[in-house]
């Protein structure tokens, strides 16, 4: 069975300051992990994603994120936060396995301050 | 940008109607999936496609059908639409042969009064 927690419903940071949204997850096999971003009225757009190659993988806009299995953790990550970065991320795990399902975390909202 | 369109972007429909949301694709995935979005919930599955007439139910699947007759199309019905049925629908699909990677449509805001 699979499960994905995302650790905080909001985030917020002030602009240049970087950013931190926690995600953890459970999985009875290797899994794939995503994160993913809706701004305002928009679908979701793939940002990174973890299929077991690199544990540190980085994706689109400055954001990065690390796979570390001892913590079952996911988190992404980002520098320096721009005003464009106000949106929802999604934290995704996906395993192969007999009940083989993509299981979405509840999103958190990240507001950036001016 | 997978070239993922749905129609309608917005409804609004009254208890018991039935009411057909089209997603058509234009890369000849083989993957196609309906999500629902509610706040507070994330994303939920309601059905996915992985072939012309192959489907199968996600985890929200009550009250809903779905129909794919061609690869491009996929198609999400609600019998006798009700008011817990109000949310945002996204179709999204897959680029891989498993449902690892998606990429997702503009969405549905359907309304149900």
């Amino acid at each position: 069975a699979q499960s994905v927690t995302q650790l905080d419903s909001h985030v917020s940071v002030s602009e240049g300051t970087p950013v931190l949204l926690r995600c953890n997850y459970s999985s009875s096999y290797s899994p794939s992990l995503f994160w993913y971003v809706q701004h305002p009225n928009k679908g979701l757009q793939l940002l990174l994603k973890y299929t077991s190659a690199a544990t540190l993988v980085k994706g689109i806009n400055g954001f990065e994120a690390e796979f570390k299995k001892s913590e079952t953790s996911f988190h992404l990550t980002k520098p320096s936060a721009h005003m464009s970065d106000a949106a929802e991320y999604f934290c995704v795990v996906s395993a192969m396995g007999r009940d083989d399902k993509i299981i979405f975390g509840k999103g958190t909202r990240l507001h950036i301050l001016p | 940008d997978a070239g993922i369109t749905q129609s309608p972007r917005h409804k609004v429909t009254e208890t018991g109607t039935p009411v057909t949301l089209r997603c058509h694709q234009t890369e000849n995935h083989r993957y196609m999936y309906w999500y629902r979005q509610d706040p507070g919930h994330g994303l939920r599955l309601i059905h996915y496609s992985y072939g012309v007439k192959d489907t199968d139910k996600g985890e929200v699947s009550d009250g809903y059908s779905v129909s794919r007759s061609k690869t491009e199309d996929f198609l999400l019905t609600l019998e006798s639409a009700t008011s817990s049925q109000t949310s945002v629908y996204f179709c999204a699909i897959s680029t891989t042969g498993s449902p690892y990677e998606q990429y997702f449509g503009p969405g549905t805001r359907l309304t149900v009064t």
